[in-house]
């Protein structure tokens, strides 16, 4: 079955960086877009970034464009996530997903905490 | 950016109960609207996609219709496991963006 599983999160502080990471399996990763999603404590889910089946396309949400970057090793059925620049706001736990519209299969999250 | 208006914020219902939910988006996304289930410390879980397809698995109770810019998400007789959040979410020119979610509370 599919599984994903995230990992890489922490208590990072401001300005410093973090790379996620997320270990897929039970299908073919190189075939499908990836995604990340985030949900700050108590909040809603808010859409970060996404990656093509090949690597070679990728958008953003503006508020993290320039600081982070998503990545996908299809090698090693991983992908990735390069925060840098972290800021208070960016706290929140990080899904990776599949899909492309819609999200099919979500991991069970990695929380992030930027704090001094 | 398309902005996506979930209502109510939260709902008050009973088992058994019909429980509608809105969403509408800022502008048409045609049927790129999808409709996810969020408990507590867990993941979200896929429930409709392309406006009204129910996910594999999904009971049948749950159903979804709209196009353009409104949307409903309805549960015909809710059950106790369905006490959770849930929230749409639109598709539009490699944007994604949710609605801010709707609590559905055992009343």
């Amino acid at each position: 079955q599919v599984q994903l599983a995230e990992s890489g999160g922490g208590v990072v502080q401001p300005g410093r960086s973090l790379r996620l990471s997320c270990a897929a399996s039970g299908f073919a990763f190189s075939s499908h877009a990836m995604h990340w999603v985030r949900q700050a404590p108590g909040k809603g889910l808010e859409w970060v970034a996404i990656i093509s089946y090949d690597g070679n396309n990728e958008f953003y949400i503006d508020s993290v464009k320039g600081r982070f970057t998503i990545s996908r090793d299809n090698s090693k059925n991983t992908l990735y996530l390069q925060m840098n620049g972290l800021r208070t706001e960016d706290t929140a736990v990080y899904y990776c997903a599949r899909g492309h519209s819609e999200f099919e299969y979500w991991g069970q999250g990695t929380l992030v905490t930027v704090s001094s | 950016d398309i902005q996506m208006t979930q209502s109510p914020s939260t709902l008050s219902a009973s088992v058994g109960d019909r429980v509608t939910i809105t969403c509408r988006a800022s502008q048409s996304i045609s049927a790129w609207l999808a409709w996810y289930q969020q408990k507590p410390g867990k993941a979200p879980k896929l429930l409709i996609y392309k406006a009204s397809s129910l996910e594999g698995g999904v009971p049948s109770r749950f159903s979804g219709s709209g196009s353009g810019t409104e949307f409903t998400l309805t549960i015909s007789s809710l059950q106790p496991d369905d006490f959770a959040t849930y929230y749409c979410q639109q598709y539009n020119s490699y944007s994604w963006t949710f609605g801010q979610g709707t609590k559905v509370e055992i009343k």
